[in-house]
């Protein structure tokens, strides 16, 4: 898998949109960029992936660059429940190789 | 679907004792991964399952520790002694081809 970078925490006001970024330089060409998120206590939460094209659902939008060697989380409302640990994961899909997470970053909506 | 089911969701044992750990992955996936969650740590890997047949299980601490998959439809991660520094939160994960879904996790305290 491609080693990811993420700043170790940020904060965000409530209601305002959170960005968050990721580097990964070494991806490969078939690997993804996978978004999870984890708040205190629950297992890791799946919110979003992408190859190259710019993705959005309803939780989040995920903007990758040309080169794909970053991403950006978009969290467009931030509420409190947003107060999280995010994840950012390069991975094959529909391989067998393990998902290795990282340290993530730990955003905090703020009131 | 139900999603991801684990059990017990909490479990509290004397040091010695043998734990055993529960995951039902979600039907149709077809890669199943355990790992432990601690403060110090983070997310550590310790074990994915293809097929049911174990890929990688370098992540297991020692041989304390065993897991296996009688079938596509249930795991089981054992540990026996148990000791203190075990305590930890264990969560399962299933895959399809796309994503990876978490399950809630299992809390375990060895005193």
């Amino acid at each position: 898998d491609a080693k990811t970078t993420q700043p170790p925490s940020m904060d965000c006001a409530e209601g305002r949109a959170a960005n968050l970024p990721c580097n990964h330089s070494t991806i490969s060409g078939n690997e993804y960029v996978y978004w999870y998120r984890q708040i205190h206590s629950q297992g890791p939460q799946y919110i979003i992936h992408g190859l190259k094209n710019n993705e959005t659902n309803e939780m989040a939008s995920l903007i990758i660059t040309e080169d794909r060697k970053s991403s950006t989380l978009i969290l467009p409302h931030a509420t409190l429940r947003d107060t999280a640990v995010y994840y950012c994961i390069a991975l094959t899909q529909g391989g067998s190789e393990k998902l290795v997470f990282g340290k993530g970053t730990k955003l905090t909506v703020n009131p | 679907d139900a999603g991801v089911i684990q059990s017990p969701r909490h479990e509290v044992t004397e040091m010695g004792q043998e734990v055993t750990l529960r995951c039902k992955p979600i039907s149709g996936h077809n890669s199943l991964f355990w790992y432990r969650q601690t403060m110090m740590r983070g997310l550590e890997l310790l074990i994915y399952f293809n097929n049911n047949v174990p890929i990688d299980d370098s992540g297991m601490p020692e041989d304390r520790f065993s897991a296996k998959m009688p079938n596509a439809s249930f795991s089981t991660l054992k540990i026996q002694p148990s000791e203190p520094r075990d305590s930890a939160v264990y969560f399962c994960a299933s895959r399809d081809i796309n994503t990876i879904y978490f399950g809630e996790g299992s809390w375990l305290t060895v005193v």
